[in-house]
């Protein structure tokens, strides 16, 4: 158990939909990182905030938003989703704000129909 | 351009030693990390090189050479419980620092 937990695990939803991701970093990480992970693919970076900011952004889409709170959870938010949109989308967190050692949840699946 | 290339799969024997490479293509490179993600699961952390050289933990150990912009991951004494995917990450200084992903590598262990 890494610490980070995520909610929820799995979720269905139809094409045109919008869902809220949740995170909870481990204790004392800054840090929150969300990836998104298509079948037998790689990890695909989408962005990071720091201590409630904004720190990096990757392949984002333009439907896709995130934001971080004082409490220090994040929250991802999908919108207009589309059938490609199905993956696995996993929250990591780390204690600084360039660190190369993650600590992963367990991943929500998202099925779009 | 950042790049990082690995082999899609590999496989193995029980009880054997199997090497993952991971070449990078880049400038500014700052250091190797490497993942272990089982099927379903959520990517774990292995190990991370900044400098040349030989890490070691455990059954697991770690390599890189920044001359020739490669590294490898080594996996002794080989378990069932091995079967995974191995990815690499690099650190690059004009990415933000952030880790720039390899398509992972599919390691098959067979009896």
């Amino acid at each position: 158990d890494s610490g980070v937990t995520q909610t929820p695990k799995h979720l269905i939803t139809a094409t045109g939909q919008r869902v809220t991701l949740r995170c909870s970093p481990r204790s004392g990480d800054l840090s929150v990182y969300w990836y998104q992970q298509s079948l037998d693919q790689g990890l695909q970076f989408l962005i990071q905030y720091y201590n409630g900011e904004e720190r990096a952004k990757g392949n984002i889409l333009e439907r896709f938003s995130a934001q971080q709170f004082p409490d220090l959870h994040s929250e991802l938010n999908l919108s207009s989703l589309e059938l490609g949109d199905s993956a696995l989308y996993f929250c990591a967190s780390s204690v600084g704000s360039d660190s190369y050692e993650q600590y992963f949840g367990p991943g929500t699946r998202l099925t779009v129909t | 351009g950042q790049s990082l290339e690995q082999p899609s799969e590999v496989t193995a024997v029980e009880g054997a030693i199997v090497q993952i490479n991971c070449t990078y293509q880049t400038s500014g490179f700052y250091g190797l990390s490497w993942y272990q993600q089982h099927d379903g699961g959520a990517p774990t952390f292995l190990s991370y090189n900044a400098l040349d050289g030989l890490e070691e933990t455990g059954r697991f150990s770690s390599f890189l050479s920044r001359s020739d912009s490669y590294g490898y991951l080594l996996l002794q004494e080989l378990q069932m419980k091995d079967s995974a995917s191995y990815f690499c990450a690099v650190r690059f200084m004009d990415s933000n620092y952030q880790l720039i992903w390899g398509a992972g590598t599919k390691l098959i262990i067979k009896p």
